[in-house]
């Protein structure tokens, strides 16, 4: 059906708040990625998620974020207690699987501002 | 370190012409690479993977070069138009089948 969804398209919120973000994949991909984008930067990898494997966290930048993947679909990324460097464009993306050769289809991202 | 680069200054160029965008690497070995095309306020959308085994690979008006002893890729856009405007972001993988993506090259296409 449809591509990569997220909600919301745009977040508002104070320094020390927490914020959910959520990523719809596209049905049927196994491998779901989070990334971050500053503004006029590239993508920062942030997390992956493969099937029931455990996660690849290796790119969080700290322990403030975490992210779960519900039943190998839905996936929310949290940010807890959240500073003005976390201002940024959150992109989700899956894939079919967790292979580089695979395509990344991309959502259109969730654009957090912290003030 | 490991790094991608890429151009960070926009590249301006003519209707009609042909736009090269460099992706240079450093420290890895990548199996294969990809080209993602995004435009504003939107995600990244794949273009053309390219190989370590393939020298060159063509989509249309698309043409990637792969070249693993310079350690580079050059992505071309023949007789461009002002619809090819966007960013053009390469990533490669690194160990793990990760994708590591750069940090993009702005093409603006005049009419």
């Amino acid at each position: 059906g449809a591509g990569v969804s997220q909600s919301p398209s745009n977040k508002v919120t104070e320094k020390g708040k927490d914020v959910e973000l959520r990523c719809d994949p596209i049905s049927g991909h196994t491998a779901l990625y989070w990334y971050r984008q500053s503004l006029g930067q590239g993508l920062e990898f942030l997390i992956y998620f493969q099937g029931n494997s455990a996660p690849d966290k290796s790119g969080l930048p700290s322990d403030r974020f975490s992210a779960e993947r519900t039943g190998g679909s839905v996936s929310t990324l949290t940010i807890q207690r959240t500073q003005q460097e976390d201002s940024a464009v959150y992109l989700c993306a899956s894939s079919l699987r967790a292979f580089g050769t695979d395509t990344q289809y991309f959502g259109p991202g969730t654009r957090l501002t912290v003030l | 370190s490991q790094k991608i680069e890429q151009n960070s200054e926009a590249l301006n160029i003519q209707e009609g012409k042909t736009a090269t965008l460099t992706c240079n690497y450093t420290n890895y070995s990548p199996a294969y690479l990809q080209w993602y095309r995004q435009d504003p306020g939107r995600g990244p959308v794949f273009l053309l993977l390219i190989r370590e085994n393939e020298k060159e690979k063509r989509k249309e008006r698309l043409k990637v070069t792969f070249d693993t002893t310079l350690k580079q890729s050059l992505f071309h856009i023949t007789a461009s138009q002002p619809a090819d405007s966007a960013t053009y972001l390469c990533a490669l993988n690194n160990a793990g089948n990760m994708l590591t993506f750069g940090g993009g090259t702005r093409l603006m296409v005049k009419p």
